[in-house]
């Protein structure tokens, strides 16, 4: 069973501080991770995409990815209340062709 | 980037009618198109993959029959639930892969909500 698994939250942060938002995957073979945010009612849209190791950074936001321990992080920087939203990790399992997986995903909460 | 158009927003349709959802690529030609479902509070769950031409390939535990799929050209494919009954009431999203560009990275459509009564 190839799995992607978030903590649900919700994680919540103070405005300005930086949210950390963690997913692990089952498949160590995989190679391409994404990162989305759901806004309540709304669909999915796409923040960042990853596919090596180390950090990959896209203004306030950066990702990192360790293959080696199965897990990608989303750090945001300076939050903001518009940040507020649910965030979706998905992967690309190996022999899947195009198909992501999604997380459950993880709700933050960002305060003022 | 880009921009994939998604029919209706929204549709409430009694119990044993059929409603029909399209999801179109507005500015580029999409390859492969993504069918889910979300229900509330949990995360996407795939439903099917249609390319362009071919028949949908529909993931375990989805009924084919059920929810027809067709991708007639590269820029449009459609979801029908027939037979609808309010436990299918539910969000349906498409997401589109853009041709020749990356490997799968996906855009959503803005989702249908669909109510059954």
């Amino acid at each position: 069973q190839k799995e992607v698994e978030q903590n649900s939250g919700p994680l919540s942060v103070p405005e300005g501080a930086i949210a950390s938002l963690n997913c692990t995957y089952s498949d160590r073979g995989s190679q391409s991770f994404f990162w989305y945010r759901q806004y309540s009612g709304k669909s999915p849209e796409l923040i960042m995409s990853i596919y090596s190791n180390g950090d990959k950074e896209d203004g306030r936001f950066t990702a990192q990815l360790n293959k080696a321990s199965q897990y990608v992080s989303l750090l945001i920087r300076d939050s903001q209340p518009s940040d507020s939203a649910t965030y979706l990790c998905a992967v690309k399992f190996t022999g899947t062709a195009s198909k992501l997986t999604f997380g459950t995903g993880t709700r933050l909460q960002v305060t003022l | 980037g880009a921009v994939v158009s998604q029919h209706p927003s929204w549709v409430i349709c009694k119990s044993g009618t059929s409603v029909k959802i399209e999801c179109r690529s507005l500015d580029f030609q999409a390859t492969t198109m993504f069918w889910y479902r979300q229900f509330p509070k949990q995360s996407l769950m795939l439903m099917a993959t249609s390319n362009e031409g071919s028949k949908a390939t529909y993931e375990q535990g989805v009924e084919k029959d059920k929810f027809l799929i067709n991708h007639a050209s590269l820029t449009l494919s459609t979801l029908t639930v027939t037979s609808a009954h309010p436990e299918d009431s539910s969000f349906y999203i498409c997401s589109a892969r853009v041709r020749g560009r990356g490997d799968t990275e996906a855009f959503f459509g803005q989702g249908t909500r669909l109510t059954v009564v």
